[in-house]
This record gives C-alpha cells, sequence and structure tokens, in this order.
C-alpha cells in the first residue's frame, strides 16, 4: 500500500501550547484526511481536505493540504488535557484507505 | 448519535484456539471493513464487504482468517488457529457505500484488542 510517513513520532506538550505535526507520501493524494484515537477507542475523523493548498479548520484544529499533494499538515491550537491520543493522517488510493503510523501527543497539565 | 458496535472488546487466548470477532455496522451503511491495528502503528484494511459481497481481501491471510457478512448487515472475522503475531486491536468501520465516490467518511467502532499468549 501506500507508504504514509508521520512526524514526529511522539511530543509532549504543555497545556496551553501550539501544535504541529505533518505527514508525507512518496504518492500523490487527491484526499487527506486526518484522524485521532483516544486510547482503547477506534479513530474518529477530525479533518478532510480534498483540495491541494486547501486550509481548513474545526475548532482548534486547522489542517492544510500541501501544495505538491504529497504532505499535509495538523496544527492544534491552545492545546488542552483531552487533546492526548494518537493522532494518524491518512489517504484513500483505489478504494482504500493508508495510514500513517501516528503522532502520540502527551499533554502535561 | 449511531455507532458501529463490536464485540468482545477484549479477548484473551491461547494460541492455536479459534477467536471470533462481531461487528454491528450503522444502520443501512452498505460498505463493512475490517482493519488490524498492530501497536505504534496504524490501521491495515483486512477485508472489505459491499454488502454480502466481498469487494477486497487481499490483505486478509486466508489461511487462518476468515470474514463473512452472511445477510449484509452484521459481520464476523475468525481467527482459527490464533498465533502470538495476531495480537493486536482489531477494528471495524462503515461507510454507507451508496456516494459512488471513490472515498466515502469510514466510521470506525472501539474495536477489539486480542492478546494471544
Amino acid at each position: 500500500g501506500q507508504q504514509l510517513n508521520q512526524s514526529p513520532q511522539s511530543m509532549f506538550i504543555q497545556e496551553g501550547e501550539d501544535v504541529s505535526m505533518n505527514c508525507t507520501s512518496s504518492s500523490i493524494f487527491n484526499t487527506w484526511l486526518w484522524y485521532k484515537q483516544d486510547p482503547g477507542e477506534g479513530p474518529v475523523l477530525l479533518i478532510a481536505l480534498y483540495k491541494a493548498g486547501e486550509l481548513t479548520s474545526n475548532g482548534r484544529l486547522t489542517a492544510q493540504f500541501g501544495i505538491t499533494r504529497k504532505d499535509s499538515f495538523l496544527n492544534i491550537s491552545a492545546s488542552i488535557p483531552s487533546d492526548v491520543g494518537i493522532y494518524f493522517c491518512a489517504g484513500p488510493n483505489d478504494y482504500k484507505l493508508s495510514f500513517g503510523a501516528g503522532t502520540t501527543v502527551t499533554v502535561r497539565a | 448519535e449511531a455507532e458501529v458496535a463490536q464485540s468482545p472488546r477484549y479477548k484473551i487466548t491461547e494460541k492455536s484456539q479459534a477467536v471470533a470477532f462481531w461487528c454491528d455496522p450503522i444502520s443501512g451503511h452498505a460498505t463493512l471493513y475490517w482493519y488490524r491495528q498492530i501497536l505504534g502503528q496504524g490501521p491495515e484494511l483486512l477485508v472489505q464487504f459491499q454488502d454480502e459481497s466481498v469487494v477486497d481481501d487481499s490483505q486478509l491471510p486466508k489461511d487462518r482468517f476468515s470474514a463473512e457478512r452472511l445477510k449484509g448487515v452484521d459481520s464476523t472475522l475468525k481467527i482459527q488457529p490464533a498465533e502470538l503475531g495476531d495480537s493486536a486491536m482489531y477494528l471495524c468501520a462503515s461507510s454507507p457505500g451508496t456516494s459512488g465516490e471513490q472515498w466515502e467518511t469510514q466510521y470506525f467502532g472501539p474495536g477489539t484488542r486480542l492478546l494471544v499468549l
């Protein structure tokens, strides 16, 4: 399947800080998705991006679809304890979703 | 809000035993997916159903894994015999399956965490 590389692999942040993470691919995607997975739960879709250069927000989350269509970025502003979890990027290809390995976010109160 | 249901939530078994997981998708969703998520990795698709038909099972280890969705509603994933390397989270997801688009929003269940001893 498609190889999606996420960075950083993990991060520890202070409550109130802004967080940035990214996802890159060797192949072009026409759609980029960002999911969050809470401990012991299934992933939940946060943001979907459909056009190169698109910038989309969902509350304190903002995601961008890279111009090259080979990358995407997710930002979390003013982090709070419930932002803890694993954030996955994903891209559909031939009706299948390929997921990155995730960025684990831990917030220090 | 409609949700994807999975059971059991946790399963501990010994290697060479048989295990089965059950999924009930969101009502009306025609497409159902089974994923395996190994610790520290993202989910990987095992099998996809459209109604009762298998659309893609290219990543399903068919020597030991089987999946069915007999009436096009709920689904069962079985492993027989289980091996140590099967320890993982098994996620079920569903989508409407009616848009005809390349991709639809997939709604995930809470997963079944399997530990093989």
